[in-house]
């Protein structure tokens, strides 16, 4: 019954190192999206995508990228990883497409990607 | 651009007792709101949602929100914890004034329930 996939549950990674994450949903979602989660600060989205090979950046962009290059898969990369990219990593997706106002959208979540830098 | 507010980081409650898990929005206009809940090493989970049909939610799991337009409140209740709902609780809304379902989270409340 699994909806939202994400490839690596725990990551361990060095400083420099690029780093794929990666995100897979079989619902047919328009919307794609990565946040990073951290404690006291709820979460934070780092991009999201409402069509293949579009994207937007979310509220805290620098350091990451990101590739949508079929509709089911969105992938976040970091270019070269630091320890302030320590972090729990969500994927979500949702059917709405564009709304302009306040759409009710009900996002679904994969069960995260825990990344730790040294 | 709306924005919520948790007001608790945790909130401990004894099993069998009351749970309240308190929200606070800001908006020019009312909104849609959501609960979503996170059980440890899980992904978020929607428990409810309010969308302007009727200020009183129920959602999954006994919990209920009401909306309450006059004290910016969208507060979460359950009458009777259970162990299973020990988890982090978001308060969420969507970021007004953007499209493509873009979500604005609260810090989170994380929810103790002793034996």
């Amino acid at each position: 019954d699994v909806k939202v996939t994400q490839s690596s549950r725990y990551l361990v990674k060095r400083t420099g190192e690029k780093v794929f994450l990666e995100c897979v949903q079989d619902m047919d979602h328009e919307n794609m999206f990565w946040y990073r989660q951290d404690p006291g600060l709820g979460l934070r989205l780092i991009y999201f995508s409402y069509d293949v090979k579009m994207k937007e950046k979310g509220d805290i962009p620098e350091g990451y990228s990101v590739s949508r290059e079929k509709k089911e898969r969105f992938s976040l990369i970091l270019e070269s990883a630091s320890t302030n990219q320590t972090s729990m990593y969500l994927c979500a997706s949702t059917y709405l497409r564009a709304s302009g106002s306040s759409g009710a959208n009900v996002l679904t979540f994969g069960a995260g990607s825990r990344l730790t830098v040294l | 651009a709306q924005s919520v507010t948790q007001l608790d980081s945790h909130v401990s409650v004894s099993e069998g007792t009351p749970v309240l898990l308190r929200c606070n929005y800001s908006s020019s206009y009312s909104p849609s709101l959501f609960w979503y809940v996170q059980h440890p090493n899980k992904g978020l989970q929607l428990l409810l949602k309010y969308t302007s049909a009727a200020t009183l939610v129920k959602g999954i799991n006994g919990f209920e929100a009401e909306f309450k337009k006059s004290e910016t409140s969208f507060h979460l209740t359950k009458p009777s914890a259970h162990m299973s709902d020990a988890a982090e609780y978001f308060c969420v809304a969507p970021a007004v004034g953007t499209s493509y379902g873009k979500l604005t989270f609260g810090q989170g409340t994380i929810l103790t329930v002793h034996p």
